[in-house]
């Protein structure tokens, strides 16, 4: 059974939409993290936070925002979709400096 | 700074037979290293991991060993399934940082 929670699993949405990506984890970690997954399966981090209001933008650049006000919520939002944006969006949490959770991801397409 | 590079792919074999993923790094410090598994449509799991130089991780019948001299941390399996097949991914954890840097992913496919 999973800890970590991301809905939706799927999403269709047109351009210039803003959505919000919600990512909920049960197992009380402080770190939480933003990964973003192109088609060649690479992985590339957006976005993390190490606690409550703290959040630190990745390697990746990308025009998503996050917040952090409780421990267990980690969403993240496009104010306006693209195209571009169109990718698979991976929420993962660790207590330990090892050891991530992942979530099943999100899979969005803007169209 | 910290990177992974692994073996590039796809790699496709038969049911039964060894595989071998080659993996290795860069890193300041004493890393602790992983290996993840994605299984179509789904997130990431742990496979197995090590923190220091010399341990090996196993899990599912796959093992690494943490070789420092080397750099590498390569995965293996005696004997793959058809269940095996899925995106494997090596990943790092610098001794002073929480973040993982991840490998670019290898795709195995196993066919019956």
């Amino acid at each position: 059974e999973a800890d970590i929670y991301q809905t939706p699993r799927y999403l269709v949405i047109g351009t210039g939409k803003k959505i919000t990506l919600e990512c909920s984890q049960t197992m009380g970690h402080d770190k939480m993290y933003w990964y973003q997954q192109d088609p060649g399966m690479e992985l590339h981090l957006i976005h993390y936070s190490y606690g409550v209001n703290s959040t630190e933008k990745g390697d990746l650049s990308s025009e998503s925002t996050v917040s952090r006000i409780r421990t267990e919520h980690f969403p993240l939002t496009l104010e306006s979709a693209r195209p571009s944006h169109t990718s698979q969006y991976l929420c993962a949490s660790s207590e330990q400096p090892y050891g991530y959770t992942f979530g099943s991801g999100t899979r969005l397409t803007v169209v | 700074g910290n990177s992974v590079t692994q073996m590039e792919g796809p790699v496709t074999l038969s049911e039964e037979a060894f595989l071998t993923i080659n993996c290795t790094y860069t890193a300041t410090g004493y890393p602790s290293l992983f290996w993840y598994v994605q299984y179509p449509g789904e997130g990431l799991q742990l496979l197995l991991k090590a923190t220091k130089a010399d341990d090996k991780g196993s899990n599912k019948g796959f093992e690494a060993t943490y070789r420092k001299e080397t750099t590498s941390f390569h995965l293996e399996k005696g004997s793959v399934q058809v269940s095996d097949s899925a995106v494997y991914f090596c990943a790092l954890s610098a001794s002073n940082d929480y973040k993982l840097s991840f490998g670019a992913g290898t795709t195995v496919t196993v066919r019956a």
